[in-house]
C-alpha cells in the first residue's frame, strides 16, 4: 500500500508556542489531505481537508486561525496549531488521497503535548 | 448526513476461536465505500479490509472476512482463528469517494478487540 510519514511522531511544546507537524505522501500524489484528531480511547475526529492548492475545508467547531493547514505540493501538508494550550494535546493524524482514488492512507500520527 | 454505529465497545476472545464485530450504516445513497480498519496500540491506522457497495460479494483477506448486508446497511467483520496480534481497537468506517465529491471517511466509534492467550 502507500505510505504516508509524519513528521515529528511526538513533540512537547510550552502554552503559548506554535507548532507544526509535516504529512508527506513517500510514494504517490495525494490530490487531498485530511486531518484528524484523536483523543484517548475515542474515534479519529476529521479536522480538515485540504486540496493541493487550496485553501483547506474545515469540519465545524473547529478554528481554522488555530489550526493552519497548508497543502502546498502533492506531496506535502502540514499543519500549524498557532499559541497552543494544554486543551490542544491530543494525538493528531493526517492521511492521503491518491487521485481518482477513494482509499485514504493514513500517516503513523503526531502525539503533541502542551506543557 | 452519513453515521456508522459500532455497538459493542468492548470484546474479547480466545485466542484460536471465531470472532464477529458488528457496524450498521446510514445512507440514502446507493454507491459507497465500507472499511474496517484496525488500530494497534502504536495507533497506526491499518486497512483490515475493503468492501464496495456495487458489489455483492462478501470480501475476504485471509482471516478476515464481512457480512455485507446492503438493504440492511449492515457490515460485519468475521476474524478466524484470531491471534494475539489481532489485538487493537477497530473502526469501521464508510465514504461515499470521489464520484459524490465527498471523500471524507464518517467513522465508528471503534470496538476494543482483545485476544486472550
Amino acid at each position: 500500500g502507500a505510505v504516508v510519514s509524519q513528521h515529528p511522531s511526538w513533540v512537547i511544546c510550552k502554552s503559548g508556542t506554535s507548532v507544526k507537524i509535516e504529512c508527506r505522501s513517500l510514494d504517490f500524489q495525494a490530490t487531498t489531505m485530511f486531518w484528524y484528531r484523536q483523543f484517548p480511547k475515542q474515534s479519529l475526529m476529521l479536522m480538515a481537508t485540504s486540496n493541493e492548492g487550496s485553501k483547506a475545508t474545515y469540519e465545524q467547531g473547529v478554528e481554522k486561525d488555530k489550526f493552519l493547514i497548508n497543502h502546498a505540493s502533492l506531496t506535502l501538508s502540514t499543519l500549524t496549531v498557532t499559541s497552543a494550550h494544554p486543551e490542544d494535546s491530543s494525538f493528531y493524524i493526517c492521511s492521503g488521497l491518491a487521485g481518482g482514488g477513494y482509499e485514504q492512507y493514513f500517516g503513523p500520527g503526531t502525539r503533541l503535548t502542551v506543557t | 448526513a452519513q453515521t456508522v454505529t459500532q455497538s459493542q465497545p468492548e470484546m474479547s476472545v480466545q485466542e484460536a476461536e471465531t470472532v464477529t464485530l458488528s457496524c450498521t450504516y446510514d445512507t440514502s445513497e446507493n454507491n459507497y465505500y465500507l472499511f474496517w480498519y484496525k488500530q494497534p496500540p502504536s495507533r497506526q491506522m491499518i486497512l483490515v479490509i475493503r468492501q464496495e457497495a456495487y458489489k455483492q460479494q462478501n470480501a475476504t483477506e485471509n482471516r478476515f472476512s464481512v457480512n455485507f448486508q446492503k438493504a440492511a446497511k449492515s457490515f460485519s467483520l468475521k476474524i478466524s482463528d484470531s491471534q494475539l496480534g489481532d489485538t487493537a481497537m477497530y473502526f469501521c468506517a464508510f465514504t461515499l469517494g470521489r464520484d459524490f465529491g465527498n471523500e471524507k471517511l464518517t467513522f465508528g466509534t471503534g470496538t476494543r478487540l482483545t485476544i486472550i492467550p
